[in-house]
C-alpha cells in the first residue's frame, strides 16, 4: 500500500482569502498525480491530472503544481468563494498505472 | 447523458447477509474500480477491472467478490465474511481519469 497524505486534514477559510494544501506522494515510480473535488452529495469530479515535474495546470481560480522529485504537490484556490467549499483529493498512480491511491482529503470550508 | 450510476443509494443488511451493490457505466471505459470510504480515511480500493472477464483484487478485497462480464457493468458483492460492511462504497470507471458514481451506503444492522 502506497502512502500518500494530505495537510491540512480542514481548513476554514474567509470568503475572498486564498488558500492552499499540499499532497505527499512516493517519489519513486511516478506516473501520474490527480485532484478531485468532492462537494457533498456529489460525485468527486476531476480537477487535474499531472504527468510532468514542474507541471502547472490552472482551471479558473484553481491551479496545481507538481514536484515528482521531492513527491509533492500544492492546491492553490484565490479568493475563495462559498461554492469552493467541498473536499479536495489527490491521487497517486504508480508506474503500472493500474490503481489510484487515495490521500484523506483537505476538507474546505469557505465562510461568507 | 454519459456517466456512471450506482444502485441503491442507501442499503441496509442484517448480519450474515450477502447483498451486491450495482454499478453500471456508458463512458466506454474499460477499466472499472471499486473503492470503500471509511471516516477519517482515505478512498481504498477494493477490486478493480482493466477488461472484461478479468478483474484483481486490491488493498482490501476480503470478503469480497466482484464479476465483470460485460464491459458497463462491474457487481460488487459484499459477504457475510466481511467482518466490518458498514460504509461508503464508490465505483469508478477510467484509466488516466476516473470518474465516479454517486455511491451507495451500506448500513449492517
Amino acid at each position: 500500500i502506497l502512502n500518500v497524505e494530505q495537510s491540512p486534514q480542514s481548513l476554514h477559510v474567509q470568503e475572498g482569502d486564498s488558500t492552499n494544501f499540499t499532497c505527499s506522494f512516493p517519489s519513486s515510480n511516478f506516473y501520474a498525480l490527480h485532484w478531485y473535488r468532492w462537494e457533498t452529495a456529489k460525485s468527486p469530479e476531476a480537477l487535474f491530472v499531472m504527468t510532468l515535474n514542474g507541471d502547472e495546470k490552472k482551471k479558473g481560480r484553481i491551479s496545481a503544481t507538481l514536484n515528482t522529485k521531492e513527491g509533492y504537490s500544492y492546491l492553490y484556490i484565490k479568493g475563495s468563494q462559498p461554492e469552493d467549499s467541498a473536499t479536495y483529493l489527490c491521487a497517486f498512480n504508480d508506474i503500472t498505472g493500474n490503481q489510484f491511491y487515495f490521500g484523506t482529503g483537505t476538507s474546505l470550508t469557505v465562510i461568507p | 447523458d454519459g456517466g456512471i450510476t450506482q444502485s441503491p443509494k442507501y442499503l441496509f443488511r442484517k448480519e450474515g447477509q450477502n447483498v451486491t451493490l450495482s454499478c453500471e457505466q456508458n463512458l466506454n471505459h474499460d477499466a472499472m474500480y471499486w473503492y470503500r470510504q471509511d471516516p477519517g480515511q482515505g478512498l481504498r480500493l477494493i477490486y478493480y477491472s482493466q477488461i472484461v472477464n478479468d478483474f484483481q483484487k486490491g488493498d482490501i478485497a476480503e470478503g469480497y467478490s466482484v464479476s465483470r462480464e460485460k464491459k458497463e457493468s462491474f457487481p460488487l458483492t459484499v459477504t457475510s465474511a466481511q467482518k466490518n460492511p458498514t460504509a461508503f462504497y464508490l465505483c469508478a470507471s477510467g484509466f488516466n481519469e476516473q470518474f465516479f458514481g454517486p455511491g451507495t451506503r451500506l448500513t449492517v444492522l
